[in-house]
């Protein structure tokens, strides 16, 4: 069975600090997705990471998959408050089945 | 337009009622999906729809009925929920037809079972 761990589950950190999520998957694929949940609200795609070594950018969140590890990096740079959300990674093992992490909580403080 | 559209926005319902949950999308994308997501919780996948017939259902209890008409629309059909059934379902929708492209999703819809 697949399994999709994240960690940290939470994470509280000042603004203007750098950070890291990790999201590690028990079995093969080549694409892993990362996701951010504001609070009641819905899933916005934010990367999606399609071969080994792949590294994407959007401001200040850098994403990078390494399927030989079966790891993949969601690095935050200079953290600002409106960063504050969930953040899931999900893989698909080829399936047609998306598979979530637990979701990490990140909360950005002034 | 990477729109997926869903109503309505909440839904109050008793155990004995029938409702229907809908979602839309206009990109010509040919696999949708229904999950559910409890609070602090990951989604949790329900059904997914490819070139409009089920292709996946996940052991969903027979209370939750899906539909989809035509390529742009699904259906949720709800009869005689529980209250542990109270969450927030998200309807999704990607290319296709492998069905490993990614995923878009709509607003959801907030379901309370009284």
């Amino acid at each position: 069975e697949l399994k999709v761990e994240q960690n940290p589950l939470f994470l509280s950190m000042q603004e203007g600090k750098n950070y890291t999520i990790y999201c590690n998957y028990s079995t093969t694929s080549d694409r892993l997705y990362w996701y951010r949940q504001d609070p009641g609200k819905s899933l916005e795609s934010l990367f999606v990471l399609l071969s080994n070594g792949a590294v994407k950018q959007e401001g200040r969140l850098m994403a990078s998959l390494d399927t030989k590890a079966r790891l993949s990096t969601l690095h935050i740079t200079a953290a600002v408050h409106d960063l504050s959300a969930t953040y899931f990674c999900a893989v698909d093992p080829n399936t047609g089945k998306l598979i979530f992490g637990q979701g990490t909580t990140l909360q950005v403080k002034p | 337009d990477t729109e997926v559209t869903q109503t309505p926005k909440h839904l109050v319902m008793g155990m004995t009622n029938k409702k229907s949950l809908k979602c839309e999308q206009h990109m010509g994308h040919r696999a949708m999906y229904w999950y559910k997501q409890k609070a602090k919780k990951p989604p949790e996948l329900m059904f997914v729809y490819s070139y409009e017939k089920l292709s996946i259902n996940e052991s969903v209890p027979s209370r939750f009925s899906p539909e989809c008409p035509n390529s742009s629309l699904l259906n949720l059909h709800l009869h005689a929920l529980q209250p542990e059934d109270s969450a927030l379902y998200l309807c999704a929708s990607s290319q296709g037809p492998t069905i490993q492209e990614t995923q878009y999703f709509g607003p959801g819809t907030r379901l309370l079972v009284l």
